[in-house]
């Protein structure tokens, strides 16, 4: 079993629209929770930490369930700039992060 | 300010070849981490140094990858001999602390 796992997509959604992303973790253990957000061929950039408390950025909503283990990504009113790849990632604590494959997000006009 | 560096942004080498990818951390960052992404897999941890020391060197993949970081300034990844399978995209990072990470642009490696 993979220690972070997401769905890979592509989500294609038209512009406006509202899409969510769900990851899971295997270590109860994990102490912070990220997403990162990919373009292509470049680097991964930090979108938002996630907090227990849930916490949100604009049109960006992230939320942590520890008893489930799972962490979700809310984007409200999509726009096309939106489309890349979005990376769960999860830290046990060391300075070692652990990333998911990510989730494909094309926003269509 | 300027970010993460990272030297060659891409390179093509033959099996058997020695590659050596530099990365210059953001000014001040004692922490620097190398992570690589290969063709279809996610981004995963090689190791990580705190100013010249390797703190965690657990996922580098075995003993053709040597990373140093002299003066705990730049950091280098040398790759020898080179084998098909490590072709792909190779990050380097950089922190103050373990929440907040920047990542270079890559460096990417195509060995044929």
């Amino acid at each position: 079993r993979k220690e972070v796992e997401q769905d890979p997509g592509p989500f294609n959604v038209p512009e406006g629209a509202t899409v969510a992303f769900n990851c899971t973790y295997s270590n109860s253990a994990s102490q912070s929770f990220f997403w990162y957000r990919q373009d292509c061929r470049k680097e991964p950039k930090l979108l938002m930490s996630v907090y227990s408390s849930g916490n949100e950025d604009g049109r960006f909503t992230a939320q942590l369930n520890r008893a489930s283990q799972y962490i979700s990504l809310l984007i409200r009113d999509s726009k096309l700039s939106d489309s890349a790849t979005y990376l769960c990632v999860v830290n046990e604590g060391t300075y070692k992060y652990i990333f998911g494959t990510g989730t494909r997000l094309k926003v269509l006009a | 300010e300027a970010g993460v560096t990272q030297f060659p942004s891409h390179s093509v080498i033959e099996k058997g070849q020695t590659v050596t990818l530099r990365c210059d951390p953001i000014s001040g960052h004692d922490n620097l981490y190398w992570y690589r992404r290969v063709m279809g897999k996610e981004i995963k941890f090689l190791l990580h140094f705190v100013k010249e020391s390797k703190q965690d060197e657990s996922g580098m993949p075995n003993n053709r990858f040597l990373a140093e970081r002299t003066g705990g300034t730049y950091s280098t990844l040398k790759v020898q001999p080179a084998e098909l399978e490590d072709s792909g995209v190779y990050f380097c990072a950089s922190s103050q602390d373990r929440y907040t990470i920047y990542f270079g642009e890559g460096s990417w490696l195509t060995v044929v």
